[in-house]
C-alpha cells in the first residue's frame, strides 16, 4: 500500500537560514513524488516533482527537493528562507502502477521568523 | 489562463441536510478530482473523473456522497444527508497529463469550506 509521512507538524526557521521540510514514502515500484504549498484561503499550488533522473529537483520560488531512494525520502529544501515562505507544505506520492492514486501527507506548517 | 473555479466558498448547514458543490476545471483538462481535506490532515481523494467517466471512486462514501461530470467539463459533488464528520474543505483539482504521467501536475481550486452543525 502507498503511504507518505511528514514527521513534523511545524517547522520554525529564522529568515535567511536554510530550511528543510521532511518527507518519507512507501510505494510499490518507482515513485512519482511531489511537493505542494498551500497559502491561507487558497488552494494547493504545485512546487516541484520527481519522476526520474537527477536526484536533486529544482522547483518554484527557489525550492528544491532531494530524492533518496535508499532512505525513501524526498525532503524539501531552500538555501535561504523568506518570511513569505510561511505556509502549509504537502508532500505527495504516486506509485508506478496505472491504478495508483496520488496520496498526500498530512502537511507541515512552515513558519519563517523575521 | 483561468484557474479552477469552485463555489460556494463557504457553506454552513445542519446535520442531515443536503449540500452541493460546483467545480469548473481549467479549459481542456480531461481529468478532474474531488478531494476532502479535514483540518490537520492532507487531502484525501474522493473521486477521479476522466472526461465524463469515473476512474476511481473507491474512497467515496457512496451511501451519502455522489458526484457527476455529465458533459466532461463542470462537476458537482453532493452530500445527502450530511454528518458532523463531513465538516472539511472540499477541493477540486484538474490536470491534463499528456503522454503518460510525466507531465502530471494538479491544479487546485480554492476549495469550499463546509461546516456541519
Amino acid at each position: 500500500a502507498q503511504s507518505v509521512a511528514q514527521p513534523e507538524d511545524q517547522v520554525n526557521v529564522a529568515e535567511g537560514n536554510p530550511l528543510t521540510v521532511k518527507c518519507t514514502y512507501s510505494v510499490s515500484g518507482n515513485p512519482y513524488l511531489f511537493w505542494y504549498v498551500q497559502y491561507p484561503n487558497r488552494g494547493l499550488q504545485f512546487l516541484l516533482k520527481y519522476i526520474t533522473g537527477d536526484n536533486l529537483v529544482k522547483g518554484s520560488y527557489g525550492f528544491e527537493a532531494e530524492f533518496n531512494k535508499s532512505q525513501t525520502s524526498f525532503h524539501l529544501k531552500k538555501p535561504s528562507a523568506l518570511v513569505s515562505d510561511s505556509a502549509l507544505y504537502f508532500c505527495a506520492v504516486r506509485g508506478y502502477y496505472r491504478d495508483d492514486k496520488i496520496i498526500f501527507g498530512k502537511g507541515t506548517r512552515l513558519h519563517i521568523l523575521p | 489562463e483561468a484557474g479552477v473555479a469552485q463555489s460556494p466558498r463557504y457553506k454552513i448547514i445542519e446535520k442531515r441536510q443536503s449540500v452541493a458543490f460546483w467545480c469548473n476545471p481549467i479549459s481542456g483538462h480531461a481529468t478532474l478530482y474531488w478531494y476532502q481535506q479535514i483540518l490537520g490532515q492532507g487531502p484525501k481523494l474522493l473521486i477521479q473523473f476522466q472526461n465524463n467517466g469515473v476512474v476511481d471512486d473507491s474512497q467515496l462514501p457512496k451511501d451519502r456522497f455522489s458526484a457527476e461530470r455529465l458533459k466532461g467539463v463542470d462537476s458537482t459533488l453532493k452530500i445527502q444527508p450530511a454528518k458532523l464528520e463531513d465538516s472539511a474543505v472540499y477541493l477540486c483539482a484538474s490536470t491534463s497529463p499528456g503522454r503518460g504521467r510525466t507531465n502530471e501536475k494538479l491544479f487546485f481550486g480554492s476549495g469550499t469550506q463546509l461546516s456541519v452543525l
